[in-house]
C-alpha cells in the first residue's frame, strides 16, 4: 500500500503573496503523480499529472515539480489570489498497482484578502 | 461535455435500508472506482474496475458492494448501511493505469441514521 502524505495540513496565506506545498510518496515502483484542486461544494478538477522525474508543469500562476528518485513533489502558486483558496490534493500510483491511485489528506489553502 | 454523473447528490437513510448510488461517464473510460473522503483521511479508495465485469477492492471495501455490468456505469451498493458509511462519497474514471487525470463526479453525501 503507497502512503502519500502532504504537508502542511493548512495554509493561510496574504492575497499577493506566493506559496508552496509538498507531496510525500513512495519513489519504488512509482508511475504517476497526479495534482488536483477540490473547491468547497464542488468535485476535485485535475491540475497536473507528472510521470517523469525532474518533470515541471505550469498552468498560469500554478506550477509543480517532480522528483521520483527522492519521492517528492512541490506545488507552487505565484501571487495567489482569493479564486485559489481550495484543498489542493496530490496523488500517487505505482507500477505493481497502478490501477489504484492514492490519495493524500490535501492542503486545504485561504487566501487573505 | 466529458463527464461523470453521480446520483443522488444528498440522501439521508436508515440503518439496513439497501441503498444505491449510481455512476455514469460518457468517456469511454475503461477505469473507474468508488471514493469515501471523511475529514482528516483524503480520499480513500473503496472499490474499483478496471473493465466490464472486472472489479476489486479498494482499502476499505468492507459493507459496500459494486458491479460492472456496462462500460459506462459503475453502481455502489450498501446492502446493509451503517452510521459509520455516513461519508462524502465520489466517483472517478479514468484511462487505465492513473497515467491521466481522473474525472470525478459530483458527489454524494450520503448521511445514515
Amino acid at each position: 500500500i503507497l502512503n502519500v502524505e502532504q504537508s502542511p495540513q493548512s495554509l493561510h496565506v496574504q492575497e499577493g503573496d506566493s506559496t508552496n506545498f509538498t507531496c510525500s510518496f513512495p519513489s519504488s515502483n512509482f508511475y504517476a503523480l497526479h495534482w488536483y484542486r477540490w473547491e468547497t461544494a464542488k468535485s476535485p478538477e485535475a491540475l497536473f499529472v507528472m510521470t517523469l522525474n525532474g518533470d515541471e508543469k505550469k498552468k498560469g500562476r500554478i506550477s509543480a515539480t517532480l522528483n521520483t528518485k527522492e519521492g517528492y513533489s512541490y506545488l507552487y502558486i505565484k501571487g495567489s489570489q482569493p479564486e485559489d483558496s481550495a484543498t489542493y490534493l496530490c496523488a500517487s500510483s505505482g507500477y505493481s498497482s497502478a490501477s489504484k491511485i492514492i490519495f493524500g489528506s490535501g492542503t486545504r489553502l485561504s487566501i487573505r484578502p | 461535455e466529458a463527464q461523470v454523473t453521480q446520483n443522488p447528490r444528498y440522501l439521508i437513510t436508515v440503518t439496513g435500508k439497501k441503498l444505491t448510488v449510481t455512476c455514469s461517464q460518457n468517456m469511454n473510460h475503461e477505469y473507474m472506482s468508488w471514493y469515501r473522503q471523511d475529514p482528516g483521511l483524503g480520499l480513500r479508495q473503496i472499490y474499483y474496475s478496471m473493465n466490464v465485469e472486472v472489479t476489486d477492492k479498494g482499502d476499505v471495501p468492507e459493507g459496500y458492494k459494486v458491479s460492472r455490468k456496462e462500460k459506462r456505469n459503475f453502481p455502489l451498493i450498501l446492502e446493509s448501511p451503517s452510521p459509520n458509511q455516513t461519508s462524502l462519497y465520489f466517483c472517478a474514471s479514468t484511462d487505465p493505469w492513473g497515467g491521466t487525470e481522473a474525472f470525478f463526479g459530483q458527489g454524494t453525501r450520503l448521511t445514515v441514521v
